[in-house]
């Protein structure tokens, strides 16, 4: 059984930057495609990128583009997300999720990391 | 890229049917059989329901189905129950190799 455990929540200020982990268990972590997911208050599920376990490759929303950066450590089975010059608008719950590689769909998600950013 | 559109609302009685439409583009759910359907409650994080349009992952209630025509996928939930009360996204691979999610609909059981 697929497991994500993400870490905890982070207070920012305007301009700074998070870096959220999501470690994973219960299968071979380069098998995987790794996502991540946003979603600010009350408002809808928001996609930012995706990361390919086995050789890093990414894609990222045009959203984000230039502001978001998805990395990996296969040694600790764990993605991590990274979101620079952040802004208020960036308050939100940030989920990862994982498929099987060539999957999709987001089979498995975290738990959520709460960022919030206030000065 | 756009996000799908979704009804705001759908509410049913315990028993009853309901339909959840997600329409897109001929460059996602249109272009691809790769749409598919999560339930989040308050304050959890998604669950997948359905994958590739109509697929349930093993275990899932098969009171959820899924399906799709041009533009538009649909989930549908038949004998309705209080637990189904929920919030649903639909989401689709693009032709930009990125994925897309819908605005989101709040199911209330009546």
């Amino acid at each position: 059984q697929v497991q994500l455990v993400q870490s905890g929540a982070e207070v920012k200020k305007p301009g700074a930057s998070v870096k959220v982990s999501c470690k994973a268990s219960g299968n071979t972590f380069t098998n995987f495609a790794m996502y991540w997911v946003r979603q600010a208050p009350g408002q809808r599920l928001e996609w930012m990128g995706w990361l390919n376990a086995a050789n890093a490759n990414t894609k990222y929303s045009q959203r984000f583009q230039g502001r978001v950066s998805i990395t990996r450590d296969t040694s600790a089975s764990t993605a991590y997300m990274e979101l620079s010059s952040l802004r208020s608008e960036d308050t939100a719950v940030y989920y990862c999720a994982s498929s099987d590689w060539g999957s999709y769909f987001f089979d498995i998600w975290g738990q959520g990391t709460r960022v919030t950013v206030s000065s | 890229q756009s996000a799908l559109t979704q009804p705001a609302s759908v509410s049913g009685s315990p028993g009853q049917s309901i339909t959840i439409s997600c329409t897109g583009t001929s460059g996602d759910v249109g272009g691809y059989n790769y749409v598919s359907w999560y339930q989040q409650h308050p304050g959890k994080a998604p669950k997948l329901l359905i994958y590739d349009v109509s697929n349930r992952p093993s275990g899932f209630s098969n009171r959820f189905s899924g399906s799709k025509s041009g533009n538009t996928a649909s989930l549908t939930i038949s004998g309705l129950q209080a637990e189904d009360e929920a919030d649903y996204y639909c989401s689709s691979y693009t032709s930009s190799f990125s994925y897309v999610f819908g605005t989101g609909t709040k199911v209330t059981v009546l």
